[in-house]
């Protein structure tokens, strides 16, 4: 059974610094990885999808990146504003078709 | 705008009631699915469905109902048997379920006992 983690469960940093959170799913069979953000009391909102074929996706100041063979994805945020603050969730969708998330990290950037 | 609508955004159960939350969408989708969260729980899968009139249930199926009558509506009802049924809950879509396209999201109801 496929169970992905999110470390750390909650990360505080200042506003203009770079940071990265981390993903890590036992079950390297996937088909995508997906980042999602969430705001409170909101649904997601997808930032970036990275299929098993490849290694990395960028949007602007975000950049995802996925290493199948140990089961490990890292999102990374460049220059953080008081704005990026969320909770990231990682999904992954394996053979089952169905995704599943980790419990998220949340980011406060602080001004 | 493209995108999925959830409603209402608030509602109150009371015992031994059932309730249904409405989701639709706009998007041409094919797939659809519903999620429950849980405070510092990842998202748990309830039912979903990949084409009219077919559905399958998730890993928490017990205690909710759905229906797919049309393509764009997939609504969920929350039975009385659904005894913790205090949530937040999730509707999604997607243009297929082996489609390498994100998932999209509406704005969730939360779900109170009175």
């Amino acid at each position: 059974k496929q169970e992905v983690t999110q470390i750390p469960a909650a990360l505080s940093v200042p506003e203009g610094e770079n940071l990265v959170l981390n993903c890590s799913f036992t079950d390297s069979a996937i088909y995508n990885l997906q980042w999602f953000r969430q705001d409170p009391g909101k649904g997601l909102t997808s930032l970036l999808l990275i299929q098993s074929s490849q290694r990395e996706q960028t949007s602007g100041r975000l950049n995802a990146s996925l290493d199948k063979s140990s089961g490990r994805s890292t999102l990374y945020i460049a220059a953080s504003q008081p704005g990026d603050s969320a909770t990231y969730l990682c999904a992954v969708k394996g053979g089952s078709e169905k995704l599943v998330f980790g419990k998220g990290t949340k980011l406060t950037v602080n001004p | 705008d493209g995108g999925i609508t959830q409603s209402p955004k608030y509602l109150f159960r009371k015992e031994g009631q059932n309730v249904t939350l409405s989701c639709e969408q706009n998007l041409n989708h094919d797939a659809m699915y519903w999620y429950r969260q849980d405070p510092g729980q990842g998202l748990r899968l309830i039912y979903y469905s990949q084409i009219v009139n077919d559905f399958q249930k998730g890993d928490i199926a017990e205690g909710y109902s759905v229906s797919r009558e049309k393509k764009e509506s997939f609504p969920l009802t929350v039975t009385s048997a659904q005894k913790n049924p205090t949530a937040f809950y999730l509707c999604a879509s997607e243009s297929g379920r082996r489609s390498n396209q994100p998932q999209h999201f509406g704005d969730g109801t939360r779900l109170s006992i009175l």
